[in-house]
C-alpha cells in the first residue's frame, strides 16, 4: 500500500513568516511521529500522537513550534514566526501502534528559511 | 531516553570489499535496536531491526547485525558492498518512551 506522504517536499520561506508542514500516515496507523534533520544536531524527536490521546510534546524545541493530528490521520506541524535556525528536513513516521517497533518514514519536507 | 554513539562518520569503502559500521548504546532498559539508511534526497528506510531472540539480524540488501548486550553494541556489517550502498546510515534505539534516539550517521561512500 501507500507509504508515508509529506508536503511540501521542500519550501523556502522568509524569516518572521509562518509554514505549515503537512503528514499523510499510513493508512491504520495509529501512530504518528514528527523528527527534525538538521546539520549539527542529526536527527530529533520532535512530537507523536498515539489515537485519541494527548501527544507527547517533549522533543518540540520552543512555543513557535505546534502540530495537531486531525481525525487520527492527517497531521499538521506549524511553525511560527519562523527563524533561520529551523531550517531543517522535517521528518515524519508512523507506526501501527504506539508499542510497534517499527517507525515508517515519509520522504520528508525540507525547509529552508531565509 | 537513550543515547545512541556511532563511532564512524564516514567510511570509503571499494565495490566488492566488506563493510563494518559502529554503534553503541546506553541505556539502563530494554531496548529495541534499529538501522535505517537514507538514500540522497530520500526518506529513512529501515535495514533491520534487533527486538529479542538471536542476536544475529538479517536485514534487506545483504546487510546483517549482531547485538552484543556486554558490549552494548549493535554493529552493522556487509560481506561486499555495492556502488548503490553508497547512502547515510542511522542506528537507532527506541525504548518505552517509543521515541527514536538517532545517532549521528555514518556516511558510506562506495568507490569502483
Amino acid at each position: 500500500g501507500a507509504g508515508v506522504s509529506q508536503s511540501p517536499s521542500n519550501k523556502v520561506t522568509e524569516k518572521g513568516k509562518d509554514v505549515e508542514l503537512r503528514c499523510d500516515p499510513i493508512s491504520g496507523h495509529t501512530a504518528l511521529y514528527w523528527y527534525r534533520q538538521s546539520l549539527g544536531q542529526g536527527l530529533e524527536f520532535l512530537i507523536y500522537f498515539q489515537g485519541n490521546s494527548a501527544p507527547d510534546k517533549s522533543g518540540l524545541p520552543s512555543d513557535r513550534f505546534s502540530a495537531e493530528r486531525t481525525g487520527g490521520s492527517v497531521s499538521t506541524l506549524t511553525i511560527q514566526r519562523t527563524q533561520q535556525e529551523d531550517s531543517a528536513v522535517y521528518l515524519c513516521a508512523s507506526s501501527l501502534l504506539l508499542a510497534d517497533e517499527t517507525q515508517y518514514f515519509g520522504p520528508g519536507t525540507r525547509l529552508l528559511v531565509l | 531516553a537513550q543515547s545512541v554513539t556511532q563511532l564512524d562518520s564516514q567510511v570509503p569503502v571499494f565495490e566488492e570489499a566488506p563493510v563494518e559500521l559502529r554503534c553503541n548504546y546506553s541505556s539502563s532498559v530494554s531496548v529495541y535496536l534499529f538501522w535505517y539508511v537514507q538514500y540522497p534526497n530520500q526518506g529513512l528506510q529501515l535495514l533491520l531491526k534487533y527486538l529479542s531472540g538471536s542476536t544475529l539480524v538479517k536485514g534487506i540488501n545483504g546487510f546483517e547485525a549482531e547485538f552484543n548486550k556486554s558490549q552494548t553494541s549493535f554493529h552493522l556489517r556487509k560481506p561486499s558492498v555495492h556502488i548503490s550502498d553508497t547512502a547515510e546510515y542511522f542506528c537507532a534505539a527506541i525504548g518505552n518512551d517509543y521515541k527514536l534516539s538517532f545517532g549521528a550517521g555514518t556516511t558510506v561512500t562506495v568507490r569502483a
